[in-house]
């Protein structure tokens, strides 16, 4: 169980235009998802919290216009990349929770993204 | 926010041998994870572990709270386990992860 699919994979975007990644929690309810973004040999950064229904809590520096998150049901929450420029390439990783548990976070597989 | 140092940054093993890995933070923590990311870039949960000690197969966890730190153990390391292992910490359902340690386990 506990399984988040996260689409597409990989994704190439010209400059200047809009990219929507998708999180969706296969056989559990998700209360609560996280968008983290990770650049090459580096650490996974928080972008931002997002629970179902509401509005999503932004960490500090990132970009709430270019960076829009929506979390329209318990299952499925976006990410989209608006206006894309070649700084926004990197490694965007969702994880969800259930039920608020904190004791085990389940990650989608990654989506890489490059803006040329 | 909680700083996560991980030690040490890259650890070259040859198959068969164990390992520590390290992971000291800067505050006290409620909730502390071990993550395993394959070379593909999927994250798995390893162990939940803010205190105490557990096992799974031949990977092992301490967490000493009181003093700051906690230990993943590898024994008779396989190919398999290479990756980047991240320890992740946080106060509440937050968390801030370390920078990992890259381990490259060699046939």
């Amino acid at each position: 169980g506990a399984v988040v699919s996260q689409h597409p994979s990989r994704v190439i975007c010209k400059s200047g235009t809009s990219v929507k990644i998708e999180c969706r929690s296969l056989d559990f309810q998700a209360t609560t998802m996280f968008w983290y973004r990770q650049f090459p040999k580096k650490s996974l950064m928080l972008m931002a919290t997002s629970n179902e229904g509401s509005k999503a809590t932004y960490e500090q520096g990132v970009e709430k216009d270019k960076f829009l998150i929506n979390h329209a049901s318990l299952t499925l929450s976006t990410l989209t990349v608006t206006s894309a420029h070649p700084e926004d390439s990197s490694f965007y990783i969702c994880s969800a929770s259930r039920n608020y548990d904190v004791s085990g976070y389940t990650f989608g597989s990654g989506t890489r993204l490059t803006v040329v | 926010g909680i700083q996560v140092e991980q030690s040490p940054p890259d650890l070259i093993l040859q198959e068969g041998a164990n390992s520590t890995l390290r992971c000291n933070f800067s505050d006290s923590v409620n909730n502390l994870q071990w993550f395993h990311q394959n070379p593909w870039g999927q994250l798995i949960n390893l162990f939940y572990i803010p205190s105490g000690t557990k096992q799974n197969g031949r990977l092992s966890a301490t967490t000493v709270a009181t003093e700051r730190y906690s230990l993943l153990y590898i024994s008779s390391s396989q190919t398999t386990d290479s990756g980047v292992y991240f320890c992740a910490v946080g106060a509440d359902y937050k968390l801030s992860f370390g920078a990992g340690t890259t381990v490259t386990v060699r046939a």
